[in-house]
């Protein structure tokens, strides 16, 4: 079965550097999430987004941003990245927002250092 | 805000034997859904178990098994007859289904409990 597709895998960046981060979703998966895991810690809840839409907000610095596109494929920018920044980035995708029901998958992650 | 907890940062099991994690979770809401997360070394996040709140039955999923008590806000997962693949971090999330819940369509994880298995 498809799963959720995270690109890169693996990022090297300076800092004050930009980053991108892609994620596609299962087929007809319509919301898309981004988690940010620290080292040794638990994933954080960054943004989501349902059909296209920005559906919520957690703790995002304002230097990122991200988008749905049309064909559900999401992107996360970090911009004047910082050494704090180093992270685990999970992509997660569901069909539907409106139900607890709906079950995330998880990509693999793409783990961004920034030195 | 929800808040969710696991109090034991390490847990070890010999192979064969059982095991069982603790997971407390805080919310005012009735309407909501559990998760165990498995997060093995490759840091892949694999479903484990899902338990929905109206749900007085335990969910279980072959070798895995949850304790869920909702007046205690407490769900536990059992892990029997381990094995050297269910080493992993594992993590409970809670996630909301009442509209304009501050945790609605989104997980919130506990801090995670590292599981080694020894052979």
């Amino acid at each position: 079965a498809a799963g959720v597709i995270q690109s890169p895998r693996h990022l090297i960046k300076e800092k004050r550097e930009t980053a991108t981060l892609k994620c596609y979703p299962i087929p007809r998966h319509d919301t898309v999430y981004w988690y940010q895991q620290g080292p040794g810690q638990d994933p954080q809840f960054l943004i989501s987004f349902y059909e296209k839409m920005q559906s919520d907000k957690g703790s995002i610095p304002d230097r990122f941003s991200a988008q749905q596109f049309s064909d559900y494929h999401s992107e996360l920018n970090m911009s004047s990245l910082e050494l704090g920044d180093s992270a685990l980035y999970f992509c997660a995708s569901s069909r539907g927002y409106r139900s607890g029901a709906n079950v995330l998958t998880f990509g693999a992650g793409s783990r961004l250092t920034v030195l | 805000a929800q808040t969710v907890t696991q109090s034991q940062p390490e847990m070890s099991v010999q192979e064969a034997e059982t095991v069982t994690l603790s997971c407390t979770y805080d919310t005012s809401e009735s309407d909501y859904y559990l998760f165990w997360y498995k997060q093995p070394p490759s840091r892949q996040m694999i479903l484990v178990i899902r338990q929905e709140a109206y749900k007085q039955q335990n969910a279980t999923e072959n070798r895995f098994s949850v304790n869920f008590q909702k007046a205690a806000k407490s769900f536990s997962l059992k892990i029997s007859d381990s094995q050297l693949g269910d080493a992993a971090m594992y993590f409970c999330a809670y996630r909301s289904d009442e509209a304009g819940g501050t945790s609605y369509g989104k997980l919130t994880f506990g801090q995670g409990t590292i599981l080694t298995v020894h052979p």
